[in-house]
């Protein structure tokens, strides 16, 4: 299957700072990419969805301040999260689909965020 | 509001025998089911997906059934292995939105397959 890779794999900073996670698709144009984050024991919860060179759509409830997403090109996307807080310690995951119709979704490793 | 319901939150069952994942859902606009695999501190990987002009689904150990009238959905593998061991969430996306493969997740099931 496709590849998606996710980095950092886990960071932990202080509160108050920002956090940046990259997600590339590694072999194919990902035109559309979702960012998920997951509490422990909970599913995966969609935050929000990004298309290349356009703004991302944020689910409700989901601080779009707070949750940067940039979607520059069809190979990478980035969620920085700002003046992280400790409520912001999660489970965050990416994926991302090309343009083909109903194929599935390929999910990066997922960066475990811890904030002190 | 859970439009993706997996109402067991785990499951047991010996090597070499079968393992029965359910799930059900409410979104009747849903045309697309997916089931991932979990395995702590990693991503989901893709297992198997079914669309809605299907009622089964099969790729080696692994069998999905879509009964639409009863918003029901369900994992089969056979036969169980140790390795299958993991966490299983359905998903399910659908046209409304106009987003392809936003999906909607379920809680995920943890199979244990015991030797």
């Amino acid at each position: 299957g496709a590849v998606v890779s996710q980095h950092p794999s886990w960071v932990i900073c202080k509160s108050g700072t920002s956090v940046k996670i990259e997600c590339r698709s590694l072999d194919f144009q990902a035109t559309t990419m979702f960012w998920y984050r997951q509490f422990p024991k909970q599913s995966l919860m969609l935050m929000a969805t990004s298309n290349e060179g356009s703004k991302a759509t944020y689910e409700q409830g989901v601080e779009k301040d707070k949750f940067l997403i940039n979607h520059a090109s069809l190979t990478l996307s980035t969620l920085t999260v700002t003046s992280a807080h400790p409520e912001d310690s999660s489970f965050y995951i990416c994926s991302a689909t090309g343009q083909a119709a109903n194929t599935e979704a390929f999910f990066g490793q997922g960066t475990r965020l811890t904030v002190v | 509001d859970q439009q993706v319901k997996q109402n067991s939150p785990s499951l047991s069952v010996q090597e070499g025998r079968i393992s029965i994942l359910n799930c059900d859902y409410t979104n009747s606009m849903f045309d697309y089911f997916l089931w991932y695999k979990k395995y702590p501190a990693e991503g989901p990987t893709f297992l198997i997906s079914i669309s809605s002009i299907k009622d089964k689904n099969e790729d080696g150990r692994f069998t999905v059934f879509l009964n639409k009238s009863a918003k029901h959905l369900s994992l089969h593998i056979v036969p169980s292995q140790p390795g299958d061991s993991a966490v299983y969430f359905c998903a399910a996306s659908g046209a409304s939105g106009g987003s392809n493969y936003k999906l909607t997740f379920g809680k995920g099931t943890l199979l244990t397959v015991n030797p």
